[in-house]
């Protein structure tokens, strides 16, 4: 079975910084383009970053250019996402997540997801 | 970058009821589009994807349908279990969007 295990959520100061980590287990995760996904309290889904099989391909969405770095280890089966001088706004509920696109539109998965909270 | 916008952003219905939320895509998406479904504390489950295909072991109540920039996503009698939150996400760019969500609930 596919399996995306997040951790490395806390409760973290304002500017301050966290590493969040994604174990994949159940398929070749080296095959796979991989995203970050967050859920403020209360509020929708946004998409954070995305990562292509190789670690060729980056974007990030506006609100955290320039403050969050995504990664992938493709020999250990992990995605990353380093996140630095962190907001209140970035409080959220963080999912590693596989976002079901050509050639696989239908293969989507979500982990469980990391609780950041950012406050002082 | 492509923005997504639902609506309505809440619905109340009742067991029984068919119900459609339509999804409007900034640019043309083909179809490029995918209907999720949220409960409260769980991550999101995939509903629909490719704008109208449905998902293994998803209830065929649920249909979808559309192309270019407006999507719509139907339940044609709403079950107890399908009161949940409702987004759509476009598939075209790796940089990926959802809509703001609607929240179904019980009349």
């Amino acid at each position: 079975d596919v399996q995306l295990v997040e951790s490395g959520g806390r409760l973290v100061q304002p500017g301050g910084s966290l590493r969040l980590s994604c174990a994949a287990s159940g398929f070749t995760f080296s095959s796979f383009e991989m995203n970050w996904v967050r859920q403020a309290p209360g509020r929708g889904l946004e998409w954070v970053s995305y990562i292509s099989t190789t670690g060729g391909t980056i974007y990030y969405a506006d609100s955290v250019k320039g403050r969050f770095t995504i990664s992938r280890d493709n020999a250990k089966n992990s995605l990353y996402l380093q996140m630095n001088s962190l907001r209140a706004e970035d409080t959220a509920i963080y999912y590693c997540a596989i976002l079901g696109r050509e050639p696989r539109p239908n293969f989507d998965y979500w982990g469980q997801g990391t609780l950041v909270t950012v406050s002082s | 970058d492509i923005q997504m916008t639902q609506s309505p952003s809440s619905l109340s219905a009742s067991v029984g009821d068919r119900v459609t939320i339509t999804c409007r895509a900034s640019q043309s998406i083909s179809s490029y589009l995918n209907w999720y479904q949220q409960k409260p504390g769980k991550a999101p489950k995939l509903l629909i994807y490719a704008a109208s295909s449905l998902q293994s072991g998803v209830p065929s109540r649920f249909s979808g349908s559309g192309s270019g920039t407006d999507f719509t996503l139907t339940i044609s009698s709403l079950q107890p279990e399908d009161f949940a939150t409702y987004y759509c996400q476009q598939s075209y760019s790796a940089r990926a969007a959802f809509g703001q969500g609607t929240k179904l609930e019980i009349k």
